[in-house]
């Protein structure tokens, strides 16, 4: 079945350690995107891209990157975490601009 | 500032009575709304949008109203079943511009009790 994937679900890390989440598509769509949600909060957007054009919102700490290797994945990497960057990390795509998103299961950060 | 609002956290209801769902947003720009529902351990599925054009999108026990000059929505679904225990999140974009961004609200978990 064609979907989103991330791995991993869970994910653990030291205060200040360099973590890397990831997330594959076979549904061979022009858009992915990452949004972070903490606890009881909405889900919000960190960044997008569409095809290989890179879109920072403008919220977004720095300590924040992104990387798009080919359309089926793309990496979310946090440089420094910090403990407030503990959250579900969810990465969807979609096949255009207005088009309905797809979301992955979603990668659980806890920094230590 | 939150452009999107559920100001109910939780919802309970009855199997086969109606789940009424609400949202409010505040950007006047936002012309396309969806519903996402959301199980633990996934993460949310589509479920029904509607258009700033209609008020009210239907799909089978899902139905959506739109009410634009009170910028409202709500999700309206009957009869609700035990499996549409969930958490619904509304979200919001300006599909006119072009723009791929969703802004979403907090959520609110339903619980249908049989």
């Amino acid at each position: 079945d064609a979907m989103v994937i991330q791995n991993p679900r869970y994910q653990v890390t030291q205060f200040g350690k360099p973590v890397t989440l990831s997330c594959s598509q076979t549904l061979n769509h022009n858009v992915m995107y990452w949004y972070q949600q903490k606890s009881s909060q909405a889900p919000k957007l960190l960044f997008h891209y569409y095809d290989k054009d890179f879109n920072n919102e403008a919220d977004t700490p720095d300590n924040f990157q992104s990387r798009r290797p080919n359309t089926s994945f793309c990496f979310l990497d946090i440089r420094s975490p910090g403990l407030g960057d503990a959250a579900m990390y969810l990465c969807a795509t979609s096949g255009g601009r207005s088009d309905t998103q797809y979301f992955g299961p979603g990668t659980r950060l806890t920094v230590l | 500032d939150q452009q999107v609002k559920q100001n109910s956290p939780s919802l309970s209801v009855q199997e086969g009575r109606i789940s009424i769902l609400n949202c409010d947003y505040t950007n006047s720009m936002f012309d396309y709304f969806l519903w996402y529902k959301k199980y633990p351990a996934e993460g949310p599925t589509f479920l029904i949008s509607i258009s700033s054009i209609k008020d009210k999108n239907e799909d089978g026990r899902f139905t959506v109203f739109l009410n634009k000059s009170a910028k409202h929505l709500s999700l309206h679904i009957v009869p609700s079943q035990p499996g549409d225990s969930a958490v619904y999140f509304c979200a919001a974009s300006e599909s006119q511009g072009g723009s791929e961004k969703l802004v979403f609200g907090k959520g609110t978990k339903l619980t249908v009790n049989p």
